[in-house]
């Protein structure tokens, strides 16, 4: 069963710390994985896209790296600031000829810096 | 602002009635899709539209529907409504039918409270 599993499911940290997020899953074939940002009542909006072959990307203070083998992704936030609360929401889609049921999404680490 | 516009923001209704809640994708994208968020929950997939056709369903319930127009516009249709059935509904366009992770763009989300 394709599944996409985020820890910690929640996280307070303070302002200008750093911090990881993690997800793992289990999508086969696996095609991507992207990270969404989603503020409190809003849209999600796409931070990172990762493909097979990318190990690292970074957009900002925001670093993601991939694991294909152990099929695992993290999220680094660097010197953390008040914005930076949000949830965060892990995104997986299986390759070949997909459809959007194809796309699996993490239940999302809610992330609250204190300043 | 990722292009996707939703209304209404806001809708408050009583058990039993029936509501529209309507998407206009992005200048471009042919398909549109329909995610439920319930309170403190992950997205759930209900259903996609390409270029006025359904293409892929989720989680959909049978007292929900949806359909694209022409002009490509969406319009996800919820009846008999339930208290369970409050929460916030994004929809997302992409230009492609094929949505892979980080092709999609969200709209600002209608928070729905049935009472």
């Amino acid at each position: 069963k394709n599944q996409v599993e985020q820890s910690p499911q929640s996280l307070i940290i303070l302002e200008g710390k750093n911090c990881t997020l993690q997800c793992n899953y289990t999508v086969s074939p696996f095609s991507n994985l992207r990270w969404y940002k989603q503020d409190t009542g809003r849209g999600p909006v796409s931070l990172t896209i990762m493909t097979f072959s990318e190990n690292t990307k970074s957009n900002g203070r925001y670093t993601a790296t991939l694991d294909a083998d152990t099929k695992q992704s993290s999220l680094h936030i660097t010197a953390s600031q008040l914005s930076d609360s949000a949830s965060y929401i892990c995104v997986v889609s299986a390759s070949g000829y997909s459809s959007a049921s194809k796309i699996i999404f993490g239940s999302g680490t809610r992330l609250s810096i204190r300043p | 602002d990722s292009g996707v516009t939703q209304t209404p923001k806001h809708l408050i209704t009583a058990t039993g009635q029936r509501v529209t809640l309507r998407c206009s994708p992005r200048s471009g994208d042919l398909s549109v899709y329909w995610y439920q968020q319930s309170l403190d929950q992950g997205l759930q997939f209900l259903i996609q539209y390409y270029n006025g056709e359904e293409r892929a369903k989720g989680n959909i319930l049978e007292r929900f529907s949806a359909q694209q127009f022409p002009d490509l516009h969406s319009e996800l249709n919820l009846s008999s409504l339930e208290l369970g059935d409050s929460a916030l509904y994004f929809c997302a366009s992409s230009v492609t039918r094929l949505a892979k992770a980080g092709e999609q763009f969200f709209g600002p989300g209608t928070r729905l409270t049935v009472l």
